[in-house]
């Protein structure tokens, strides 16, 4: 089954730490593509960062970096130097590639994540 | 500024009655996307449209239908037919359908049913 697993339903960093936050997925596909969002209070949802199956090397995005092991299925995100305006729900999602799924993305549950003065 | 727009933010509906979310984009974006987001959960797609005139069907399509008869615009009906209706609906868009195209989303209708 397709399916992502964030293990972390709430998590705590101090403002100006680091924090890294777990995804796993399953898929026998060997292409795919992970995407990390985020969705403030408001609800709209945010796109942070990608990382295609076969990218050898980790995604970047300023302070977003996402932690990418294909043997072990994880794909983490690690915010640095977290500030309180990134206090939100984030989402890891998953792209199939077979045509007829037309690129739908699969959700994991999130994590919400609080950031302290 | 280029975007999605959803429409209302808020909508309430009697029991029985069907409603129609909006969701235009002006991206000019060929794929067009509607999930459904319950509290505490991530979100689920209803239906997708690669381009105008087609649209297939998600991993929770009772109680749904769409259309796809503008680029600009993919609407939502959601029917008495779907048993529990009361939901966080975001409307997406992405360049094309296909797996390395981040969707952009709208600001999403909160749906209450009573």
């Amino acid at each position: 089954a397709q399916k992502i697993t964030q293990t972390q339903p709430g998590m705590f960093v101090q403002e100006k730490e680091a924090v890294t936050l777990d995804c796993t997925y399953d898929t026998s596909d060997q292409s795919y593509g992970l995407f990390w969002y985020k969705q403030p209070s408001s609800g709209e949802m945010i796109f942070l960062i990608y990382q295609g199956s076969y990218d050898e090397q980790n995604a970047t995005e300023g302070r977003y970096s996402l932690n990418f092991q294909k043997a072990r299925k994880s794909a983490n995100l690690v915010i640095s130097a977290s500030q309180l305006g990134d206090s939100a729900m984030y989402f890891c999602a998953m792209s199939l590639a077979p045509y007829n799924q037309g690129g739908k993305l699969i959700f994991g549950q999130g994590t919400e994540l609080s950031v302290k003065p | 500024d280029g975007g999605i727009t959803q429409s209302p933010k808020y909508l309430f509906r009697k029991e029985g009655q069907n409603v129609t979310l909006s969701c235009e984009q002006n991206l000019n974006h060929d794929a067009m996307y509607w999930y459904r987001q319950d509290p505490g959960q991530g979100l689920r797609l209803i239906y997708y449209s690669q381009i105008v005139n087609d649209f297939q069907k998600g991993d929770i399509a009772e109680g749904y239908s769409v259309s796809r008869e503008k680029k600009e615009s993919f609407p939502l009906t959601v029917t008495s037919a779907q048993k529990n209706p009361t939901a966080f609906y975001l409307c997406a868009s992405s360049i094309e359908a296909g797996i390395a195209y981040e969707q952009y989303f709208g600001p999403g209708t909160r749906l209450t049913v009573t």
